[in-house]
């Protein structure tokens, strides 16, 4: 089954630096990745996906991720963060599930930002 | 367009109620999903619906019953539930439930519910 491991549970940035939130998966096919954000007591908004091609990925809010297979990774960036960008990001894999695919997704990242 | 709208926003019940959650979407897709959400954590999923017909029940409670009356709605029936059912529901759709781009799903905004 397919798996996905965010290892930073708390991330705190200053506003105006850069920002790398890591993902690794483990899929056994070319996988289908994705990035969402939550903002505290709101849905999951679409930040960007990975299906082929291209490994660099641009997303929306200036976010980008890079896909690199040999380290089953697809890590999220933003050169600049702003304060607005303090919320909860997880990872997701798209594979197999009981009856049809399914989303699994990683425990999440939460992002803080220093003004 | 990309939306998934839910009703309500906040939901409070007592362990006797029936109340019902709500979730529309007018983007032509023909799967719809209905996750729970605890505090701190990924969405589960609970109920996969594909062209309108259930194809996934991971294991819920019988007190939750979802409904799909056309390709646009899903509901959530809510009966008997226990405190520990509060959470945030979250609704999404896909263009279709299969492996592929077409299944990029789109979340709403949740319904918080709280079991008194």
């Amino acid at each position: 089954a397919q798996s996905v491991t965010q290892p930073d549970i708390h991330i705190t940035v200053s506003e105006g630096a850069s920002l790398e939130l890591r993902c690794n998966y483990s899929y056994g096919a070319t996988p289908y990745l994705f990035w969402y954000v939550q903002s505290p007591g709101q849905g999951l908004q679409l930040l960007l996906k990975y299906f082929s091609g291209d490994t660099l990925v641009q997303g929306i809010k200036g976010f980008e991720a890079e896909f690199k297979r040999s380290q089953s990774s697809f890590n999220l960036r933003k050169p600049s963060v702003h304060w607005s960008d303090a919320a909860e990001y997880f990872c997701a894999v798209l594979g197999p599930g009981a009856g049809s695919y399914q989303l699994t997704f990683g425990k999440g990242t939460k992002l803080s930002v220093i003004p | 367009d990309t939306e998934v709208t839910q009703t309500p926003k906040h939901l409070v019940m007592g362990m006797t109620n029936k109340k019902s959650l709500k979730c529309e979407q007018h983007m032509g897709h023909r799967a719809m999903y209905w996750y729970k959400q605890k505090a701190k954590k990924p969405p589960e999923l609970m109920f996969v619906y594909s062209y309108e017909k259930l194809s996934i029940n991971e294991s819920v409670p019988s007190r939750f019953s979802p409904e799909c009356p056309n390709s646009s709605l899903l509901n959530l029936h809510l009966h008997a539930l226990q405190p520990e059912d509060s959470a945030l529901y979250l609704c999404a759709s896909s263009q279709d439930p299969s492996g592929g781009a077409v299944n990029t799903q789109y979340f709403g905004p949740g319904t918080r519910l709280t079991v008194l």
